[in-house]
């Protein structure tokens, strides 16, 4: 039980260049989040998808897109990467959204260290 | 506006030392608390989780306590250890209902000393 994982582990990419960082969760949660975390600031949602085949916007999405490719998967796409995207992105699991605490309880993945030159 | 302050922004005390760290939140309605560790280049990870009914939890030497009526947190630490070097988050939901309505915190970034 690996609970989530993210690849890559780091990334440095250019300006302008894409890539799509990929999250996987193997205990059957329902749904996922990607955040992005700053020095100084908390983590922040980009995205979250509530169940399989749904995704919403959350705080600070421009410049992202996801998808969430079943119900373990879920990616997310720079499409023309820019500085202001330099950050660490985790993604997370919860076993639904809604409902008491318990069930909202977070997961994290180990993060993916993004550096945009 | 939903909001989580936490105090002090860093802390550093001597190995078997106490200290307690501080969360007040502004989120409406409240629907629970949590404390995470973060460890260095490592996901968060859960250390207590708190409703509204709730006004203490603890998980090992680590003991969370809430006022609701304050709106305020703290996350004591016992005999402290090494291993307890790392960032401490409170985070607060909002609501029962979106995924949107979680709050974080910034931290408080603990140095234990040996």
């Amino acid at each position: 039980n690996a609970g989530v994982t993210q690849t890559p582990k780091f990334q440095v990419l250019k300006t302008g260049q894409s890539m799509t960082l990929q999250c996987a969760q193997d205990m059957n949660h329902n749904s996922m989040y990607w955040y992005r975390q700053d020095p100084g600031m908390g983590l922040r949602l980009i995205y979250y998808s509530a169940s399989e085949g749904t995704t919403d916007k959350g705080e600070v999405p421009n410049g992202y897109n996801v998808s969430r490719l079943n119900k373990r998967e879920f990616s997310l796409r720079l499409e023309s990467a820019a500085p202001s995207q330099t950050s660490v992105y985790f993604c997370a699991s919860t076993r639904q959204t809604g409902g008491g605490a318990e069930v909202n309880e977070q997961f994290f993945g180990p993060g993916t260290r993004l550096t945009v030159l | 506006k939903n909001q989580v302050e936490q105090s002090p922004q860093s802390l550093i005390i001597l190995e078997g030392k106490n200290c307690t760290l501080q969360c007040n939140y502004t989120v409406s309605p409240f629907s629970n608390l949590r404390w995470y560790k973060q460890d260095t280049g490592r996901g968060p990870v859960s250390l207590t989780i708190m409703t509204f009914s709730e006004n203490t939890k603890s998980n090992g030497r680590y003991t969370a306590t809430l006022d609701a009526d304050t709106k305020q947190s703290s996350l004591h630490i016992t005999a402290s250890q090494l291993s307890d070097s790392a960032s401490y988050i409170c985070v607060v939901s909002a609501g029962y209902s979106s995924a949107s309505k979680i709050i974080f915190g910034s931290g408080t970034r603990l140095s234990i000393r040996p």
